[in-house]
């Protein structure tokens, strides 16, 4: 069974530059895209991104211009980096594998891990 | 960026079916079959429970089930459980570059 963890600072100062990274369990990266999704308080998710295994990543448009996601399969982990963070950036931040490539769903997802911007 | 609209909360009690809308567009929800629905009891990992509107993945159990109809899609679940209590999220393919559009969100109550 394909596991997912997601892990990284819980808080992080406005301006600054948040980080995190998914690490896979149970199973290879290889023939999947893999994604981040986040959900701010009282909203609902939102997808951020997502990286084939081979390394090409596509991003929500609306936030192209700060995020950055990057994948290593040797180690079976993915990061996240937005930088210039604010409190709208604040937000559970999840990773998930989407099913496959001709679909637009998402069959394994971590927990979710709580990312607050605050000074 | 706009959600699927679900309704806030729908209840039942054990036994009982409930269905669960979830409203969009021709550009989402009413053009494709990728609508999927998700399972989501506080601090666990979303489960998936629907793919491409009415597909189980293996391991989720028939008494859910989902279906659409123009720009809505539905999941029902039938013989409510103490367990279903949870909240649910639909997620659909959408004609632009942000690719997904997601639901509003509806939590489900088990009386």
């Amino acid at each position: 069974q394909v596991q997912l963890q997601e892990s990284g600072p819980g808080l992080v100062k406005p301006s600054e530059t948040l980080s995190l990274t998914c690490s896979v369990s149970g199973g290879s990266m290889t023939d999947y895209y893999w994604s981040w999704i986040r959900q701010p308080p009282g909203r609902t998710l939102e997808w951020v991104g997502y990286i084939f295994y081979s390394g090409i990543a596509t991003y929500n448009p609306f936030l192209k211009s700060r995020v950055s996601i990057s994948i290593d399969t040797s180690r079976n982990q993915m990061s996240l980096t937005v930088t210039s963070v604010t409190t709208a950036d604040t937000a559970i931040y999840y990773c998930a594998r989407r099913r496959s490539s001709y679909g637009y769903d998402f069959d394994f997802w971590g927990q979710g891990t709580l990312v607050t911007v605050s000074s | 960026q706009s959600a699927l609209t679900q309704p806030a909360s729908v209840s039942g009690s054990p036994g009982q079916s409930i269905t669960i809308s979830c409203t969009g567009t021709s550009s989402d929800v009413g053009g494709y079959i990728y609508v999927s629905w998700y399972q989501v009891h506080p601090g666990k990992a979303p489960k998936l429970m629907i793919y491409d509107v009415h597909n189980r993945p293996s391991g989720v159990s028939n008494r859910f089930s989902g279906s659409k109809s123009g720009n809505t899609a539905s999941l029902t679940i039938s013989g409510l459980q103490a367990d279903d209590e949870a909240d649910y999220y639909c997620i659909s393919y959408v004609r632009s570059n942000t690719l997904f559009v997601f639901g509003s969100g509806t939590k489900v109550t088990v009386l």
